[in-house]
């Protein structure tokens, strides 16, 4: 099945700083997004992004289909920003709306 | 409703009971997912109902597992002699439909555990 990498698995950050996370996988996807999972376990949709660009305030999100990678962007980072984000894709020639999820990234902002 | 729903929030077990959790979609969704995510690991998925098609019940780990969704609405997924490894977060999610355009919108999950 398609495979979905997410690196760095940890990142520690000073509050302020900006922060680039990235996702791969390794077959067409036509569903891509972006997920923040808080410390109280909800999962928020950051982007659904399949390919292109996007931009949420101090988020954006870029997907290159054609290289089979996403970056998640995060600038002037906040304490709020704690948690781990997830990439999650649904295979191109998938019959199914099922999502693959990575094992995430698991973020810290420090004050 | 404005979200995904689920109940109940948090689950209480003695291993070998029964366990139904249940899941309301947001209005108008007519795909729904349930996923399970195990202490510190990614989301696994375990089934999806697409409107009046047969669900894919591929991600179920066990025959223990089913899951019905009645009306096209309501969803409840249900664990039978519960074991210790099923304890997780059990996450339900919607999509407007099934289809390569559509992202799906996750509820808080329940918190099952099993002693």
């Amino acid at each position: 099945g398609i495979q979905v990498e997410q690196s760095p698995p940890d990142l520690i950050l000073q509050e302020g700083a900006n922060s680039t996370l990235r996702c791969n996988f390794s077959d067409s996807v036509n569903n891509l997004q972006w997920f923040h999972q808080n410390p109280w376990g909800q999962l928020i949709n950051l982007f659904y992004i399949p390919s292109g660009t996007k931009q949420n305030g101090r988020l954006s999100a870029t997907t290159v289909a054609t290289e089979r990678y996403s970056l998640l962007y995060i600038s002037s980072s906040q304490t709020t920003d704690s948690g781990v984000y997830f990439c999650a894709v649904r295979k191109g020639s998938s019959n199914t709306g099922k999502l693959i999820f990575g094992q995430g990234t698991t973020l810290q902002v420090k004050p | 409703g404005a979200g995904v729903s689920q109940s109940p929030s948090n689950k209480v077990t003695e291993k070998g009971k029964d366990v139904e959790l249940r899941c309301d979609p947001i209005s108008g969704h007519t795909a729904l997912y349930w996923y399970r995510q195990s202490l510190g690991q990614g989301l696994e998925f375990l089934i999806y109902f697409q409107g009046n098609s047969a669900p894919d019940k591929s991600g179920l780990p066990s025959d223990r597992f089913s899951a019905e969704r009645t009306g096209g609405s309501v969803s409840t997924l249900t664990i039978q002699r519960t074991q210790q490894e099923d304890s997780a977060v059990y996450l339900c999610a919607s999509s407007l439909e099934w289809g390569s355009h559509q992202p799906q919108h996750f509820g808080d999950g329940t918190r099952l555990s099993i002693l």
